[in-house]
């Protein structure tokens, strides 16, 4: 139980044009999805905190105009990189959770999904 | 500021040798500590949560130990498996942060050779 997918797994466009990328909780109702980005030999950094038919939270340094957050069900996230540039290659991987507790309340597990490389070229 | 650190960066070690991973992190108000795989190109596995009123968790050949006091957590692997090879992430939630935020550290890349 508790799998969560990404689509695509990979991708490659070229610098200008926008990507979609899609997480699904596909045995379970995420009530909050989250969105990270992976450099190279570098650590998973936080971009953005999603609810449910709410706006997304997203972290210091994350531009919102440009990686637009939509949230529209319990088991759909998408995330798209507006005009893309080389630097925003990554691999970005999303995590869903399900809890009892109200948005606010710790220790609501994640479950991750299995990432997608993007190359801007 | 809070952060997680991760030594050493990357470990290779014999067949059925004992190791421990290290991790540290700055304050001590944590609410947990995760412990995570990741392969090579692929997302993440959650191997053991500690919450931040226990000492350590078990599963099979895996144990981690949580010392809040000091800032440090330990993975310990007992009789490494070739296909333990992969990278260890640790990442730390803490109290008065955002819902369940994980603040992950650089990772450990293990490998075991046959």
């Amino acid at each position: 139980g508790a799998v969560v997918s990404q689509h695509p797994s990979w991708v490659i466009c070229k610098s200008g044009t926008s990507v979609k990328i899609e997480c699904r909780s596909l045995d379970f109702q995420a009530t909050t999805m989250f969105w990270y980005r992976q450099f190279p030999k570098q650590s998973l950094m936080l971009m953005a905190t999603s609810n449910e038919g709410s706006k997304a939270t997203y972290e210091q340094g994350v531009e919102k105009d440009k990686f637009l957050i939509n949230h529209a069900s319990l088991t759909l996230s998408t995330l798209t990189v507006t005009s893309a540039h080389p630097e925003d290659s990554s691999f970005y991987i999303c995590s869903a959770s399900y809890g009892a507790g109200t948005s606010g309340s710790h220790g609501e597990t994640q479950y991750f999904g299995p990432g997608t490389r993007l190359l801007v070229l | 500021k809070q952060e997680v650190t991760q030594i050493p960066a990357a470990l290779s070690v014999p067949e059925g040798e004992n190791l421990v991973l290290n991790c540290s992190f700055t304050d001590s108000a944590i609410y947990n500590l995760q412990w995570f795989r990741q392969d090579p190109g692929k997302g993440l596995t959650s191997l053991l949560l500690i919450q931040s009123s226990q000492r350590e968790q078990t599963s099979g050949r895996l144990n981690a130990s949580l010392d809040k006091s000091s800032g440090r957590s330990t993975l310990y692997i007992a009789a490494s498996q070739p296909g333990d090879s992969a990278t260890y992430l640790c990442a730390v939630t803490w109290y008065g942060g955002a819902t369940n935020k994980l603040i992950f550290g650089t990772g450990t890349l293990l490998a075991v050779q046959p």
